[in-house]
C-alpha cells in the first residue's frame, strides 16, 4: 500500500463547476500538505500548503485537511478551461522529504 | 529570476550508453533536488544537495546514477549503461531555505527515452 493515496481520474466537469480533489495517507506524522498542479510537459508548481488541519483559501482555491481521516481535499470554484491541468498531492515525511500522490487529471469542459 | 531550467529538455539514446542531464536552479537557492516522474506517477525523489554536498540518496537510486553540484551552482545527473526501465521524466527543483520541503520550485524536466 502507497503511503499517499489519490484517484488518477480522469475527472471531467463542465465549466463554471465546484471540482473536488483528494488524497488519503497512511502516516499520521506528515504536517505539512501540499497541492501542485501540473501541466502537460511541465513541472509542477506549487498552489497551496496546509500545516497540520484545518482549512487554508486562496481565490478560488481551499485545502482541506482532516488529520482526524487521514484525508485532505482541494477545492476549486467556478472552474475554468485553464485550470485542467494534473492536481498532485504532496506531504512531508519526517526527513523534509516530500512524498507524492499519483496526481488526478482534471479536465474542465468549455 | 528566470526560474529553473534544464537542459536537454528530450534526449533519445540507446540502451547501454550514459546520459548526463543539467539543472539551474534558481540563483541563491541554496537546496536542489532531484525527482523521477513516469506516466500517470507523482514524482519520486532521488537526491538531494545543501550547496556542494549531497545530503540524502534515495534507496531505490542504483549505482548506475550518480549526482554531482559542485560550487553549489548548477547540477548534472548521469545515468550510466541506460536501461529501458530508466525512460521517465527527470525533474529539478530548487528551494530557498532549509525545512520547507514545501517551497521547491520544478524546472520544466528532461524527457528521456531509452530505445
Amino acid at each position: 500500500q502507497k503511503e499517499v493515496e489519490q484517484d488518477p481520474g480522469p475527472l471531467s466537469v463542465p465549466e463554471g463547476a465546484i471540482v473536488s480533489l483528494n488524497c488519503t495517507y497512511s502516516n499520521s506524522a506528515f504536517q505539512y500538505f501540499m497541492w501542485y498542479r501540473q501541466y502537460s510537459r511541465k513541472g509542477p508548481e506549487l498552489l497551496m500548503y496546509t500545516y497540520s488541519s484545518g482549512n487554508k483559501e486562496d481565490g478560488r482555491f481551499t485545502a482541506q485537511v482532516d488529520k482526524s481521516s487521514k484525508y485532505i481535499s482541494l477545492f476549486i470554484r467556478d472552474s475554468q478551461p485553464s485550470d485542467s491541468a494534473t492536481y498532485l498531492c504532496a506531504m512531508e515525511d519526517s526527513n523534509y522529504q516530500l512524498i507524492w500522490g499519483a496526481g488526478t487529471k482534471l479536465i474542465i469542459k468549455p | 529570476d528566470t526560474g529553473v531550467s534544464q537542459d536537454p529538455r528530450h534526449k533519445i539514446t540507446k540502451r547501454g550508453q550514459n546520459v548526463t542531464f543539467r539543472c539551474d536552479p534558481i540563483s541563491e537557492h541554496n537546496r536542489l533536488y532531484w525527482y523521477r516522474q513516469t506516466l500517470g506517477q507523482g514524482p519520486e525523489f532521488l537526491t538531494y544537495f545543501q550547496n556542494e554536498a549531497q545530503l540524502e540518496k534515495s534507496r531505490l537510486l542504483s549505482d548506475r546514477f550518480s549526482a554531482e553540484r559542485p560550487k553549489g551552482s548548477f547540477s548534472t545527473l548521469e545515468i550510466q549503461r541506460t536501461e529501458q526501465g530508466d525512460s521517465a521524466m527527470y525533474l529539478c527543483a530548487s528551494s530557498p531555505r532549509e525545512g520547507l520541503s514545501y517551497e521547491q520550485y520544478f524546472g520544466p524536466g528532461t524527457r528521456l527515452t531509452v530505445t
